[in-house]
């Protein structure tokens, strides 16, 4: 079974709007961790912003903001004010579960193509 | 953030060849390290997961044999692609993970640059 759901395989925007990237996700365990990272044409993988289950608050990292609905178990990435070096593709992850000492793996969605147009 | 080298960035060889691809943490130490593998077009593959002092462990599919990892010191991994193939060409990004306090425990993966390798 899928555990992390990208749904748009490309997305377009305008420069200088905002732009949702959805995810959603599945899991039993109450504790994991979400993530989103960015990867430009180059291949880099650039860590965007955090979310852990239990965190109350609704991350936020500069322009990237995180859109987290635990009972929908979607956390869907806001980039406001689309900049033309947005462009690239953005992978969501999760990682579960969340324990103190455990190096656990990432498990990727299949990743949305944004594209920002001038 | 933490930063992940890793080198070489792009390697051409021929068939049959060896390729030793190499993934530090610069600033931080890291028991565990990642290696995957991706495709064009698509989402990273997590080939094996390379612990500090001792075995990896491979997931389901991907040959031990074939993808040599050695975790030899807490900054530095290798993945070596023995007797190479085309269809071993693809793109190989390592990742380590990067733990922050500051009241709540957060585990961050940073990923190395990547490392293309195609096999003539």
């Amino acid at each position: 079974a899928q555990k992390i759901t990208q749904t748009q395989p490309g997305m377009f925007v305008q420069e200088k709007e905002a732009v949702t990237l959805d995810c959603t996700y599945d899991t039993s365990d109450p504790s994991y961790g979400l993530f989103w990272y960015k990867q430009p044409s180059s291949g880099e993988m650039i860590f965007l912003i955090y979310q852990g289950s239990y965190d109350q608050q609704n991350a936020t990292e500069g322009r990237y903001s995180l859109n987290f609905q635990k009972a929908r178990k979607s956390a869907n990435l806001v980039i406001s004010a689309s900049q033309l070096g947005d462009s690239a593709m953005y992978f969501c992850a999760m990682r579960e579960p969340f324990s103190s000492g455990s190096a656990r793996q990432l498990t990727f969605g299949s990743g949305t193509q944004l594209t920002v147009l001038p | 953030g933490a930063v992940v080298s890793q080198h070489p960035s792009r390697v051409i060889c021929k068939s049959g060849t060896s390729v030793k691809i190499e993934c530090r943490s610069l600033d931080f130490q890291a028991t565990t390290m990642f290696w995957y593998r991706q495709f064009p077009k698509q989402s990273l593959m997590l080939m094996a997961t390379s612990n500090e002092g001792s075995k990896a462990t491979y997931e389901q599919g991907v040959e031990k044999d074939k993808f040599l990892i050695n975790h030899a010191s807490l900054t530095l991994s290798t993945l070596t692609v023995t007797s190479a193939h085309p269809e071993d060409s693809s793109f190989y990004i390592c990742s380590a993970n990067s733990v922050s306090g500051q009241g709540s425990y957060q585990e961050t993966q940073y990923f190395g640059p990547g490392t293309r390798l195609l096999v003539l």
